[in-house]
């Protein structure tokens, strides 16, 4: 069964650092999102991507984190300089514009910025 | 975007049926029902969806009152590995966005 792919899946920075994750979603999956989620809530939507284009990025810290997504293919978000408040769990997550739209999540990377 | 209301926390004996409540009482005429679970050290996981209708899927059911203000999540026979968290979301069509609340976290007891 196609998965959502992360890397790495566990991430120890010191603040001011600058840090990095990958995903790979499921093949033929057009949509991507990138979520954060604290430790005891709900994963939170930061960006949302439809092939290579930016649909939504409203809730992310643009002074700090990007994301791209070049081929419209994997994805890369970054966060330069992290902060203690960074540490969290980001979560992939992949769609297709078929059926209904149900999302695929990777296991995610573990961030703790010390 | 429309709220969900949910219990924060549930208990079930193992494989007994299990009933999720969920409260949207803003939802309107072009939000579908979502749920999602997430397993302990997991991403979420999709269980099912719908509009208006009873939906049924080899997870679980998902029975939506007539005024669609409220619905439940029945799991039919709870095992050990369903203990997650269960989120309810309302989300506009089938491209509008997941907010997600802080769900209800179900226990199963053996």
């Amino acid at each position: 069964e196609a998965e959502v792919a992360q890397s790495p899946r566990y991430k120890i920075t010191e603040k001011s650092q600058a840090v990095a994750f990958w995903c790979d979603p499921i093949s033929g999956h057009a949509t991507l999102y990138w979520y954060r989620q604290i430790l005891g809530q709900g994963p939170e939507l930061l960006v949302q991507f439809q092939d290579e284009s930016v649909v939504d990025d409203s809730q992310l810290p643009k002074d700090r984190f990007s994301a791209e997504r070049l081929k419209g293919v994997d994805s890369t978000l970054k966060i330069q300089p992290a902060e203690l408040g960074d540490s969290a769990m980001y979560l992939c997550a992949s769609s297709s514009i078929q059926g209904a739209g149900e999302q695929f999540f990777g296991p995610g990377t573990r961030l703790t910025v010390l | 975007d429309a709220k969900t209301t949910q219990p924060n926390s549930m208990e079930s004996n193992e494989e007994e049926p299990v009933h999720l409540p969920c409260n949207h009482s803003t939802i309107s005429g072009t939000d579908y029902i979502h749920w999602y679970r997430q397993l302990p050290s997991q991403g979420p996981e999709y269980v099912i969806h719908g509009l208006t209708s009873n939906v049924n899927n080899r997870m679980a059911s998902l029975a939506i009152a007539e005024d669609r203000k409220s619905s439940t999540l029945i799991l039919h026979r709870a095992t050990l590995r369903d203990a997650a968290v269960y989120y309810c979301i309302l989300r506009r069509g089938n491209t509008g966005k997941l907010i997600f609340g802080q769900g209800t976290t179900l226990q199963v007891k053996p």
